[in-house]
């Protein structure tokens, strides 16, 4: 399968600071790539489309000036959670869509806690 | 609007019990069906994708089938450690790749 990295894996910030979640996709180029959320023993919630060199599509719901993406490249999107607050305390996973069938990989995850 | 309903919510077996899970969806037009293994702390790992009613893909104690109305995932013989979250997910047609994904199904595999 193929390989996507997430960093960091956990991270720990003060309430109204900024945090960056990084997305590589290692051994493929994803010309699109999506950004999850997911509580506890909840199933994955779908954020935002990135698609390299455009804007991000965000879903319904979510707010765009603070959850701010960028698909710089084949081979990464940033996720920067601003003016984070405890209640966007949460599992953050990426992932990458290879080819045209359908199949997305994912990274490992990122925990957020906002103090 | 896209569903996928996954059943039983948990499931304890006993190691060599096997069971199946299964994965009830409406979906427009399917462009494919996933299914994924999540463990604890973790992302989903890709697991099989099925594409049409009546295809069936194997890969070690596992077996997923499709029919148009449902998935489900075969276990055959499970041990301890295939215990973990397993999410099925639905492509509808038309999407830029976007999953609707249920809310699993976790498996506890006892020795």
């Amino acid at each position: 399968g193929a390989v996507v990295s997430q960093h960091p894996s956990w991270v720990i910030c003060k309430s109204g600071t900024s945090v960056k979640i990084e997305c590589r996709s290692l051994d493929f180029q994803a010309t699109t790539m999506f950004w999850y959320r997911q509580f506890p023993k909840q199933s994955l919630m779908l954020m935002a489309t990135s698609n390299e060199g455009s804007k991000a599509t965000y879903e319904q719901g979510v707010e765009k000036d603070k959850f701010l993406i960028n698909h710089a490249s084949l081979t990464l999107s940033t996720l920067t959670v601003t003016s984070a607050h405890p209640e966007d305390s949460s599992f953050y996973i990426c992932s990458g869509s290879r080819g045209n069938t359908g199949e997305l990989f994912f990274g490992e995850g990122s925990r957020l806690t906002v103090l | 609007e896209d569903q996928v309903t996954q059943s039983p919510e948990a499931l304890r077996l006993q190691e060599g019990e096997s069971s199946s899970l299964n994965c009830s969806y409406t979906v427009s037009g399917l462009r494919g069906l996933f299914w994924y293994r999540q463990d604890p702390g973790k992302g989903p790992e890709f697991l099989f994708t099925l594409y049409s009613a009546g295809e069936e893909k194997e890969k070690e104690r596992l077996k997923a089938t499709l029919t148009k109305k449902e998935s489900f995932l075969h276990i055959t013989a499970p041990k301890p450690e295939d215990s973990a979250t397993y999410l099925c997910a639905v492509r509808p047609g038309g999407s830029n790749y976007k999953l609707t994904f249920g809310k699993g199904t976790l498996l506890t595999v006892n020795p």
